[in-house]
């Protein structure tokens, strides 16, 4: 198994830009997570998806965050307009119902200048 | 909503020591506990977890405890190497659905210095 794929690795934008990070979830997994990281909030959950359906968004830090899952085998998130402060390791993680562990991609490093 | 304290925020021990890392949560639904490792510029592997029913679990070097009724939960590693060195967060789990939602710890930088 490929484990949890996302893309890409390393991303430098520009203030105002739009930014979409991608992710592949481990297949038969029927739950997604993204998260972010910083050294001031630490991991934090944005939003989690149970068989493609957003189950709760309240991590999402503003309007300018937007999230999607258009079939079990991908999911994107979305920042426009991007922001200095958005600056931070974004992970996605998959899990199955059967089981308890999460299983995080290698993440995102989002600069935004 | 689920609050989860980490402490401490840093660890340095000498190779051979045990190191104990400890969280609290607030939320007395949380029912399963994962532990994770994560290496610099690494993602985050979970390490070891334990579910509400059970006071301690072993896994060779490493353990974790459980303590329902104070809400506290520890990691304990013993015999600390040199490739122990990492951040380690505790996570507090509620059941939602068929998943798991942790909030995790703020984490510890755990260094083993040779």
């Amino acid at each position: 198994d490929a484990g949890v794929i996302q893309s890409p690795r390393h991303e430098v934008t520009e203030m105002g830009q739009e930014v979409t990070l991608r992710c592949k979830p481990i297949s038969g997994h029927d739950y997604l997570f993204w998260y972010r990281q910083t050294m001031m909030r630490g991991l934090e959950l944005l939003i989690y998806f149970n068989n493609n359906v957003p189950i709760d968004d309240s991590g999402m830090p503003e309007d300018r965050f937007s999230a999607k899952m258009p079939n079990a085998s991908f999911s994107t998130l979305k920042i426009q307009p991007s922001e200095p402060r958005d600056s931070a390791v974004y992970f996605c993680a998959s899990s199955s119902s059967r089981k308890y562990e999460q299983y995080f991609g290698p993440g995102t490093r989002l600069t935004v200048t | 909503g689920e609050n989860v304290e980490q402490h401490p925020s840093t660890l340095s021990v000498q190779e051979g020591d045990s190191a104990v890392i400890k969280c609290t949560y607030s939320d007395s639904a949380s029912n399963y506990f994962p532990w994770y490792k994560q290496e610099l510029g690494k993602r985050p592997q979970l390490i070891i977890d334990i579910r509400s029913n059970v006071g301690e679990k072993k896994d060779q070097r490493i353990a974790v405890t459980l303590n329902k009724t104070a809400k506290h939960f520890s990691l304990h590693i013993t015999e600390t190497q040199p490739e122990d060195s990492a951040v380690y967060f505790c996570a507090a789990s509620i059941r939602t659905g068929g998943s798991y939602i942790p909030t995790f710890g703020r984490g510890t930088s755990l260094i083993v210095h040779p």
